[in-house]
This record gives structure tokens, sequence and C-alpha cells, in this order.
């Protein structure tokens, strides 16, 4: 069965630094994987995906991931945080191969703060 | 482009009052979702399904029922509430891609935050 692992529930770091936020997955097919952005009292918004095309992925606003099969990880970095960039972030990967009902499996969540 | 609307944003209930939830996409897609969010915890599947007419249990789905009689639409019911029932609900849709494009990217609606009392 799939799974994934946010390994910080809680960022902080100071505007024009970079950031990190890390997941590790475990997924017994070839995985798609997601990064999602939610805003304080908003919805969810897709940040960037991996379907095994290229193993460096770059989402909007600057952020970006690479999956490392080896590691079992797919790490978001961004190399200078805004202010705007302070939200909860959730790693995704998908249950079962996609091609059936395709549902998520979603992270525990990492909250970002972005010190001024 | 209104993608996913969620209906109500915002609703309090008391114990034992049963409420439905409304979800309405209009993008076409056949998939759509209900997901819980609680503190903590992620998001967690409640019922999802593939098709009109066609429904399917997720990981939580107890205390909970859902109906898609038309494509655009996906109701979520709880028939008596409880207290552990307070959370922020959300609704997705999605298409899929084949052969190793863009699979199952969900889209989501905003938001229901439901307190049961």
């Amino acid at each position: 069965a799939q799974s994934v692992t946010q390994l910080d529930s809680h960022v902080s770091v100071s505007e024009g630094t970079p950031v990190l936020l890390r997941c590790n997955y475990s997924s017994s097919y070839s995985p798609s994987l997601f990064w999602y952005v939610q805003h304080p009292n908003k919805g969810l918004q897709l940040l960037l995906k991996y379907t095994s095309a290229a193993t460096l992925v770059k989402g909007i606003n600057g952020f970006e991931a690479e999956f490392k099969k080896s590691e079992t990880s797919f790490h978001l970095t961004k190399p200078s945080a805004h202010m705007s960039d302070a939200a909860e972030y959730f790693c995704v990967v998908t249950e079962g191969d996609g091609g059936s009902q395709g549902n998520l499996i979603f992270g525990k969540g990492t909250k970002l703060s972005v010190k001024p | 482009n209104a993608g996913v609307t969620q209906t109500p944003k915002f609703r309090v209930l008391k114990t034992g009052q049963s409420m439905t939830l409304l979800c309405a996409q209009d993008m076409n897609h056949e998939y759509m979702y209900w997901y819980r969010q609680d503190p903590g915890m992620g998001l967690r599947l409640i019922h999802y399904s593939v098709g009109e007419g066609t429904t399917a249990k997720g990981e939580v789905p107890d205390g909970y029922n859902v109906s898609r009689l038309k494509k655009q639409n996906f109701l979520l019911g709880l028939e008596s509430a409880a207290p552990s029932q307070t959370s922020v609900y959300f609704c997705a849709s999605s298409y899929l891609l084949v052969l190793g494009t863009a699979k199952n990217i969900q889209y989501f609606g905003a938001g229901t935050r439901l307190s049961v009392l």
C-alpha cells in the first residue's frame, strides 16, 4: 500500500532564505507524486506534480521538487522564501497506478512560517 | 471559470441534525471526491465517485452517505450529525490522462467548515 510521510510538521524560515520541505513515500507501483499548498482558510492548490517524466519538477511560485527513487523522496524546495509562501503544504501520492480510482494519499502536512 | 464550488461555506449543526453538502464542478470531470480535514491528520477520503450513478467508500465513510445523480454534482449527506464530524470538508474532482502523463490531478473546492455542537 502507498503511504507518504512529511518529516516536519512545522518549518520556520526567514524571508529571503531557502525553503526545504521534506517528503518520503512508499509505493508498490510507479508513483505519481504531488505537492499541494493550502493558504489559511482556503482550498488546496496544486503546486507541482511528478508523473515519471523529468525527475526535477518545476511548479508555480518558484517552487520545485526532485523525485529520487533511490531515496524514495520528493522534497520541495524554493531558493528564496517570500512572506506570501506562509501556508500549509501537503505531499501526496496516488493510490494504485492512477488508472483505477486514482485516490490520493495525503501526508499530514507541513506548516511553513516565514519571518520578516 | 468556476471550477469546483462547494455550498455552504460554513454551517453549525446540533447533534442529531441532518444536512447535505453540495459540490458542483463545471470541468466535465468523471471523478469526484469528498475529504475531511482535521488538524494534524492531512486529508482523509470519505467517499468518491468514478462516474454518474456510482459511488464508493473511502478511508472514513462511516456516518456519511453520498449521491452522484448528475455528473457535475456530488452530494455528501450527514443523516445524524455527531460532534466527531466537526471538520472542514473538501470536495475535489479529476480527470485521468493515460500513458504516464498527468495522472489524477485533483481540483479542490474552497471547503465547508462544519461544527457539530
